[in-house]
């Protein structure tokens, strides 16, 4: 069955590190994958897209890595602040059609 | 404010009940999503519309559920008989078909709650 599955539910790290979440997919072959972030009571905010024919693309202080043959996609956020926790989810398009399928996403908190 | 808007935000009722939900997109915008969120999960994928066209529903849309968007603009995701399974925050999205992955902006979500 095809699975999109984040590494963990919860990650604590302190004010000022790098967070580092996993994405991983399996029975998909998506064209691209993207990650959002979820605020308590908000919708998603979209943060960036990575194609399958791209290994790294950066925003800022967050760089996504995409490893098609891992089936994996690694986002991280460096010099990391308390306003950065939220919940982080990624998602695919395994139709083509946009229609995003999301992984259960991680909560990311930011110790000051 | 121009993003996407819900309405209501929050909605209580009984088991039984019908209940209405709507969705105003970004106004250039044509192509409009709904999405389940339970607590602790990622959204769902539900339905989505090109223009008034409903194109794509998902096995999680039962017969109870139906959705409209009938000039091509606002929409609205109707639940019949409601059960307390469908308590969950139902999320609009949309956005903007130029012929190749478009980023989708969601609205606030409408937080439902089934007695």
């Amino acid at each position: 069955s095809q699975k999109i599955e984040q590494n963990s539910e919860a990650l604590n790290i302190q004010e000022g590190k790098t967070a580092t979440l996993t994405c991983n997919y399996t029975n998909y072959s998506p064209a691209y994958l993207q990650w959002y972030r979820q605020d308590p009571g908000r919708g998603p905010v979209f943060l960036l897209l990575i194609r399958e024919n791209e290994k790294e693309k950066r925003k800022e202080r967050l760089k996504v890595t995409f490893d098609t043959t891992l089936k994996q996609s690694l986002f991280h956020i460096t010099a990391s602040q308390p306003a950065d926790s939220a919940t982080y989810l990624c998602a695919l398009d395994p139709t083509g059609a946009n229609n995003l399928f999301f992984g259960t996403g991680t909560r990311l908190t930011v110790i000051p | 404010d121009t993003g996407v808007s819900q309405d209501p935000r929050h909605k209580i009722t009984k088991r039984g009940q019908n209940v209405t939900f709507r969705c105003d997109p970004i106004s250039e915008h044509n192509r409009l999503y709904w999405y389940r969120q339970t607590l602790g999960q990622g959204p769902e994928f539900l339905t989505y519309f090109q223009n008034e066209a409903q194109l794509e529903k998902s096995r999680l849309l039962s017969d109870r559920f139906s959705a409209e968007r009938p000039k091509g603009s606002f929409s609205t995701l109707e639940i019949q008989r409601t059960e307390q399974g469908d308590s969950a925050m139902y999320l609009c999205a949309s956005s903007l078909d130029r012929g190749s992955t478009e980023t989708q902006y969601f609205g606030p979500g409408t937080r439902l709650l089934v007695l």
